[in-house]
């Protein structure tokens, strides 16, 4: 059974520093990876997605990495700004499931960016 | 952008009554619809997956009779939490993946806040 794991729960940083969230996964017979950014009481927004055959994925000052072997993602955050600050989570898809669309979704990082 | 909707964006029932929440994808079809339950501080818990013109697909654990999900249409799902209480007040979300696109993307919706009385 996939589970999928985000450390740390919650991170309080101060503007401007980089930082890195991280997203482990039990199983590496994954389709691919996504992190989604959900501010209170929303919904979510995609931000990366990584599939099974590459090795990461940039945009902006957002950068996230796969490590199929190990069962690890990294969610790294340049330059952080107050409007970064939102629960971040990430989600894997099985592959090979007869419901391929399945998203098995870690328990999220709140990060607090303090102005 | 593929943009999905969630009507209503929140409800206030009383115990014992029917809520329906619809799912809608505005501007492109989805073949597959996901329903999502998110309680306070907590990850996302898949609760259905939602086929056009066929039977939903339960996950273990959710009571299909409680929870109706209809998807009449390749743009509109609807979940129907019925003779709702208390513990069914939650966060519901839903998403819908693009038909025919290779990367498989799901698109969510803002999300149902329920409050049961």
């Amino acid at each position: 059974k996939q589970e999928v794991t985000q450390i740390p729960a919650a991170l309080s940083v101060p503007e401007g520093e980089n930082l890195v969230l991280n997203c482990s996964f039990t199983d590496s017979a994954i389709y691919n990876l996504q992190w989604f950014r959900q501010d209170p009481g929303k919904g979510l927004t995609s931000l990366l997605l990584i599939q099974s055959s590459q090795r990461e994925q940039t945009s902006g000052r957002l950068n996230a990495s796969l490590d199929k072997s190990s069962g690890r993602s990294t969610l790294y955050i340049a330059a952080s700004q107050p409007g970064d600050s939102a629960t971040y989570l990430c989600a894997v898809r099985r592959r090979g499931s007869s419901n391929t669309g399945k998203l098995i979704f870690g328990q999220g990082t709140t990060l607090q960016v303090k102005p | 952008g593929a943009v999905v909707s969630q009507h209503p964006s929140r409800v206030i029932c009383k115990s014992g009554t029917s809520v329906k929440i619809e799912c809608r994808s505005l501007d492109f079809q989805a073949t597959t619809m996901f329903w999502y339950r998110q309680f306070p501080k907590k990850s996302l818990m898949l609760m259905a997956t939602s086929n056009e013109g066929s039977k939903a697909t339960y996950e273990q654990g959710v009571e299909k009779d409680k929870f109706l999900i209809n998807h009449a249409s390749l743009t509109l799902s609807t979940l129907t939490v019925t003779s709702a209480h208390p513990e069914d007040s939650s966060f519901y979300i839903c998403s819908a993946e693009l038909a025919g696109v290779a990367s498989d993307t799901q698109y969510f919706g803002p999300g149902t806040r329920l409050t049961v009385l």
